[in-house]
């Protein structure tokens, strides 16, 4: 099936742990972002990368650090995590001012 | 000249009525404008959009409204069901950039 996967749907953790998330598109999308939705839906832009290089960086905290190996995959690995890092993450793809095309989101938990 | 404000924050409405949902935008070179319906659990799915080119777009029950002049569009939920009951967002864009502004979320509920 085409789409946006992410890997793993929940993760739950201790505070201070290092965890990584991932995501894949089969879209042919040159454009993928990782977005944070709290607990109020409120939909907040983290990073974008464009073929592999970032292009959006919305004064994430370093503890975050995203990666792309290629344009069909963008890590989001997080270092030292807090309690204010519970959220659902979703990562998108789209053609630049296009429709966006989320994945099922990942729903992190600290502890 | 970023924000996307959105109205109103919580919405109930019967089955059969018309949900009516507001967004409001300041940069006046946005020019893309989606909406996306998001079920609890799921991601954000795109719904309907429109481009400042037209005054209305229609997609069966959906219909999105523009007012370039207003700078604001809506969205209409014609003969809302339970099944709509779910939470809208509006976002606008801008052609060949990469960056969506979102409004904060609207949470329909349609009563049976």
């Amino acid at each position: 099936d085409t789409a946006v996967s992410q890997t793993p749907k929940y993760l739950v953790t201790q505070m201070g742990n290092d965890k990584s998330i991932k995501c894949e598109q089969n879209l042919g999308h040159d454009t993928m972002y990782w977005y944070k939705q709290d607990s109020k839906k409120f939909l907040k832009i983290m990073f974008s990368y464009n073929n592999k290089e970032l292009i959006i960086n919305e004064t994430v905290p370093n503890r975050f650090s995203p990666k792309s190996p290629d344009k069909a995959h963008l890590n989001l690995h997080i270092n030292s995590l807090e309690l204010g890092d519970s959220a659902v993450y979703f990562c998108a793809s789209s053609y630049p001012g296009a429709s966006q095309f989320f994945g099922p989101g990942t729903r992190l938990t600290v502890l | 000249q970023q924000q996307v404000k959105q109205s109103p924050q919580s919405l109930i409405v019967q089955k059969g009525g018309i949900s009516i949902i507001n967004c409001a935008y300041e940069n006046t070179a946005f020019d893309y404008f989606p909406w996306y319906q998001q079920f609890p659990g799921k991601g954000p799915a795109l719904l309907i959009a429109i481009r400042p080119d037209v005054s209305e777009k229609k997609e069966g029950r959906f219909t999105i409204s523009f007012n370039k002049s207003a700078k604001q569009f809506s969205l209409h939920i014609m003969d809302s069901q339970p099944g709509d009951s779910a939470t809208y967002f509006c976002a606008a864009s801008l052609s060949g950039t990469y960056k969506y502004i979102f409004g904060t979320g609207t949470r329909l509920k349609v009563l049976a």
